[in-house]
């Protein structure tokens, strides 16, 4: 267990929909990683926030939205849902972002976009 | 941006034989290379990681290489067992700015036959 928890484990929705998913860090980690990862695909980084702030951008579209709170929680918000979003989305966190540093994953969270 | 190429997608072996994965990365500025191992429908896990000041570092069955002059660093598994079956993911961490962001090879699925 890498004590990064992620809810829900499975979700399933059809095409058009919004959906959220949840993610809070290990104890004491201020930066959260979102990372999407379809079939045969490998980890393809989404966005980071560090301690409330968005910090970087990676392939993510402009139908997908995050946010990190205050209690270092975050949400992914997906919407307008295709069937390409279908994938298995994992957060991870690490302590900071001023030195590379460990990232530890959640369990994710399947997503199938019917 | 940092781009990874990860080789080779797919490893069969014997048990007990040796596993060999080599990563290459594009940005000489990179200066940590985690290896992840995921399961089937698993997170990832972090299994060894390197830092740029260090050539080699070694745990247990598990070995990592890192060539900063040639861009490469390779992960080396001794006296595989079915266990190790899994994919592994190579990473490169680069900063930008006072942000470091990791980018994932596409996976090595290694299979290790009793």
């Amino acid at each position: 267990d890498s004590g990064v928890t992620q809810t829900p484990k499975h979700l399933i929705t059809a095409t058009g929909q919004r959906v959220t998913l949840r993610c809070s860090p290990r104890s004491g980690d201020l930066s959260v990683y979102w990372y999407q990862q379809s079939l045969d695909q490998g980890l393809q980084f989404l966005i980071q926030y560090y301690n409330g702030e968005e910090r970087a951008k990676g392939n993510i579209l402009e139908r997908f939205s995050a946010q990190q709170f205050p209690d270092l929680h975050s949400e992914l918000n997906l919407s307008s849902l295709e069937l390409g979003d279908s994938a298995l989305y994992f957060c991870a966190s690490s302590v900071a972002i001023g030195a590379p540093d460990t990232q530890y994953f959640g369990p994710g969270t399947r997503l199938t976009v019917l | 941006g940092e781009n990874v190429e990860q080789h080779p997608s797919t490893l069969s072996v014997q048990e007990g034989d040796s596993a060999v994965i080599k990563c290459t990365y594009s940005d000489s500025a990179s200066n940590y290379f985690p290896w992840y191992k995921q399961e089937l429908g698993k997170r990832p896990q972090l299994i060894i990681d390197i830092r740029s000041n260090v050539g080699e570092k070694k745990d247990q069955r598990i070995a990592v290489t890192l060539n900063k002059t040639a861009k490469h660093f390779s992960l080396h598994i001794t006296e595989t067992q079915p266990e190790d079956s899994a994919v592994y993911f190579c990473a490169a961490s680069i900063k930008g700015g006072s942000n470091y962001k990791l980018t994932f090879g596409k996976g090595t699925l290694l299979t290790v036959n009793p």
